[in-house]
């Protein structure tokens, strides 16, 4: 059965540089969500994507954006990045935004310097 | 907001029943759910519960009692693939999603 799709697996990048990860969901699946798990953490919810539009946003740093394409991919624009912003980045899908399955993926682990 | 409790570690043998218990304070949620990650991997679904009572799923069930803020995820002929992190979860009215801390889950041979 397909899954839902992140790229890269890992990504190393130095401070204040910009990154862009990307998410393709499970077909058929409408709704995406992002979310960030620092070591020995709960993953903590970012934001979420409903047909496109933005529907919820949780503890997103303003220096991060995301949007949703035509296709339904997602990607998870991060600028200025900070040592603190090394985590696994998550990104999940499920069928609809009243669905509370969600998919997770495997997952893009930054590492920044 | 909402403020979820788990234990942070739980520890058992092969074979045995185990409970992992989540209490939390919120101002309103749909539902609590459960998932299950092993180190290095990702959150996968375990269930779901909407309305009071139990939601049993193979050798996994899960309890939820609105008018006591707690719910458990009961785990039974555990076996050493179960070793991992369990996490309960709520998405509430405001529409966030909150993941509670964490019960990292040690089976025993």
């Amino acid at each position: 059965a397909a899954g839902v799709i992140q790229s890269p697996r890992h990504l190393i990048k130095e401070k204040r540089e910009t990154a862009t990860l990307k998410c393709y969901p499970i077909p058929r699946h409408d709704t995406v969500y992002w979310y960030q798990q620092g070591p020995g953490q709960d993953p903590q919810f970012l934001i979420s994507f409903y047909e496109k539009m933005q529907s919820d946003k949780g503890s997103i740093p303003d220096r991060f954006s995301a949007q949703q394409f035509s296709d339904y991919h997602s990607e998870l624009n991060m600028s200025s990045l900070e040592l603190g912003d090394s985590a696994l980045y998550f990104c999940a899908s499920s069928l609809t935004s009243m669905v509370d399955e969600q998919f997770f993926g495997p997952g893009t682990r930054l590492t920044v310097l | 907001g909402q403020s979820l409790e788990q234990p942070s570690e739980v520890t058992a043998v092969e074979g045995a029943i185990v409970q992992i218990n989540c209490t939390y304070q919120t101002s309103g949620f749909y539902g609590l759910s459960w998932y299950q990650q092993h180190d290095g991997g990702a959150p996968t679904f375990l269930s779901y519960n909407a309305l009071d009572g139990l939601e049993e799923t193979g050798r996994f069930s899960s309890f939820l009692s609105r008018s006591d803020s707690y719910g458990y995820l009961l785990l039974q002929e555990l076996q050493m693939k179960d070793s991992a992190s369990y996490f309960c979860a709520v998405k509430d009215y405001g529409q966030n999603f909150v993941f509670g801390p964490g019960t990292r889950l040690s089976v025993l041979p």
